[in-house]
């Protein structure tokens, strides 16, 4: 059990400019999460896919958010002409129904921190 | 409205005291996560508790769902250093079992 692996850590981009950020949840792990946190806030949920199929959208994914998982394993999140109010914390999380069912909870990443100036 | 609401929102106090951190709701849940996350780090999951007026312990933490099944405590003895960090809870989403939705957290500073 490697963990959830977030890529890159820190990203800081100019108003405008498109981001990806990359998310590798634990293998054995079927779903896999997207959240955004600001600061001084707890975690908001964006998106979530159990395999390859995206699940469920929160309203606040709007059209410039996209989250891609081809194979049913790493996914991305683009952002597009990224705005100052996108600055958050970028958060994965990976599961499985029987874990979740048994209380365990999610894996969390250790999130992508986005700085848009 | 926020579905989940916490208390204190930030606490400072000194290495030895005891604390008590409260999230609350007007609704039922049929199971609630408490998490701790560490500055620039994810959530790391400390308990989940499912029986109205359960108490589970987590060495000297000791977590408790209310009778109701609408709010819960997490109670600290001797605080140290270490537990320094955002106390968030969580609970499964209105609309969907599958995805959980968290409190706005309660900010923890344990000073030595």
């Amino acid at each position: 059990d490697t963990g959830v692996s977030q890529n890159p850590r820190h990203k800081i981009t100019k108003r405008g400019q498109n981001v990806t950020f990359r998310c590798d949840p634990i293998s054995e792990h079927n779903r896999l999460y997207w959240y955004r946190q600001t600061l001084g806030q707890g975690p908001e949920f964006l998106t979530y896919f159990q395999n390859e199929a995206q699940l469920e959208k929160s309203r606040l994914l709007s059209d410039r958010f996209s989250a891609e998982r081809p194979k049913g394993s790493f996914s991305t999140l683009e952002i597009q002409r990224t705005e100052q109010g996108d600055s958050a914390m970028y958060l994965c999380a990976s599961s499985s129904p029987a874990r979740q069912g048994a209380g365990y909870g999610y894996t969390f990443g250790s999130g992508t921190r986005l700085t848009v100036v | 409205t926020q579905l989940l609401e916490q208390s204190p929102q930030f606490l400072s106090i000194q290495e030895g005291e005891n604390l008590t951190v409260y999230c609350n709701s007007s609704s039922v849940f049929s199971s609630l996560q408490w998490y701790r996350q560490e500055p620039g780090e994810g959530p790391v999951l400390l308990v989940t508790v499912v029986t109205g007026g359960e108490v589970k312990k987590l060495k000297r933490l000791t977590f408790q769902f209310g009778d109701a099944r609408k709010d819960s405590s997490l109670h600290i003895t001797a605080a140290q250093p270490g537990d320094t960090g955002l106390y968030l809870c969580a609970v499964p989403g209105e609309t969907s079992y599958d995805k959980v939705i968290f409190g706005p957290g309660t900010s923890l500073s344990v000073i030595p």
